[in-house]
C-alpha cells in the first residue's frame, strides 16, 4: 500500500463545469503524476510534479491544469469539462526519477 | 508503429497452467521494464519492476527482458483464480520518468 487516496471515487458532471480531482499521499513522494485510462488507449501521463510548486506537462495536457501546494497534495484540475474528459484518472507517486510508481485505486468522471 | 504493443486478449487458462504474456516495443533507449496487475476498478499494482537485460523471479512470477529483440515476458507459474486481472506492461527511458504503456492483456484463470 503506497498511501495514496484519491477523492472523489466517482463524480458525474456536466459539460462546462469545473472539476478538481484530489491526490492525496502520506509517505512524502517527491514525484507524483495524474494519468488517465481509456479503453483502446491504455494510460497516458497527463501531468506530473516533481516537487512542491514544480510541475510539468505529459502527453494529454491540453484542458488540465495542476497544482502543488504541499508535499502530499497534488491536485488536477479541468476547468471546463468536456465529453471527451470522461474517463478513469488515477494518481501515482514515485521516489525519484526510475524508481517504481505506484498507484491509487482511480476516479471515475463521467461528463455528460 | 505504436511504442508499446500488448495483445489485448482476453487469454483463458485453466487453473495451475502457465500464463504467458508479453510486450514488444519499439524505442531502443528504452531500460526500466515493469509489468502491473490491474483487478477491475482497482489502480494498477507493481508486479515486476527490472533494469536492462535477463530474468527476475518473485514466488510464482518471472519477467524476462530481451533488449536485442526489444521483447519482454512475463511467466504466471501455478496460475490461480486470483490471478484473473489486466495485465500491464510499462518501460521507460533511464533518465526520464515518463511511463510507456501498452494497453493490457486481460487474463481468465478458470477453476
Amino acid at each position: 500500500d503506497a498511501g495514496i487516496t484519491q477523492s472523489p471515487r466517482h463524480k458525474v458532471t456536466e459539460t462546462g463545469t469545473p472539476v478538481t480531482l484530489r491526490c492525496h499521499q502520506t509517505e512524502n513522494h517527491r514525484y507524483m503524476y495524474w494519468y488517465r485510462q481509456d479503453p483502446g488507449h491504455g494510460l497516458r501521463l497527463i501531468h506530473y510534479s516533481y516537487g512542491v510548486k514544480d510541475t510539468d506537462k505529459g502527453e494529454v495536457s491540453d484542458g488540465y491544469s495542476v497544482s502543488r501546494s504541499k508535499t502530499e497534495d497534488f491536485l488536477l484540475t479541468l476547468e471546463s469539462a468536456t465529453s471527451s474528459q470522461t474517463s478513469v484518472y488515477f494518481c501515482a507517486v514515485s521516489g525519484g526519477i526510475n524508481q517504481p510508481q505506484h498507484f491509487g485505486d482511480g476516479t471515475r468522471l463521467s461528463i455528460l | 508503429q505504436k511504442e508499446v504493443e500488448q495483445d489485448p486478449g482476453p487469454l483463458s487458462v485453466p487453473e495451475g497452467a502457465i500464463v504467458s504474456l508479453n510486450c514488444t516495443y519499439s524505442n531502443s533507449a528504452f531500460q526500466y521494464f515493469m509489468w502491473y496487475r490491474q483487478y477491475s476498478r482497482k489502480g494498477p499494482e507493481l508486479l515486476m519492476y527490472t533494469y536492462s537485460s535477463g530474468n527476475k523471479e518473485d514466488g510464482r512470477f518471472t519477467a524476462q527482458v530481451d533488449k536485442s529483440s526489444k521483447y519482454i515476458s512475463l511467466f504466471i507459474r501455478d496460475s490461480q483464480p486470483s490471478d484473473s486481472a489486466t495485465y500491464l506492461c510499462a518501460m521507460s527511458e533511464r533518465g526520464n520518468n515518463r511511463l510507456a504503456f501498452g494497453k493490457g492483456n486481460q487474463v481468465v484463470v478458470i477453476p
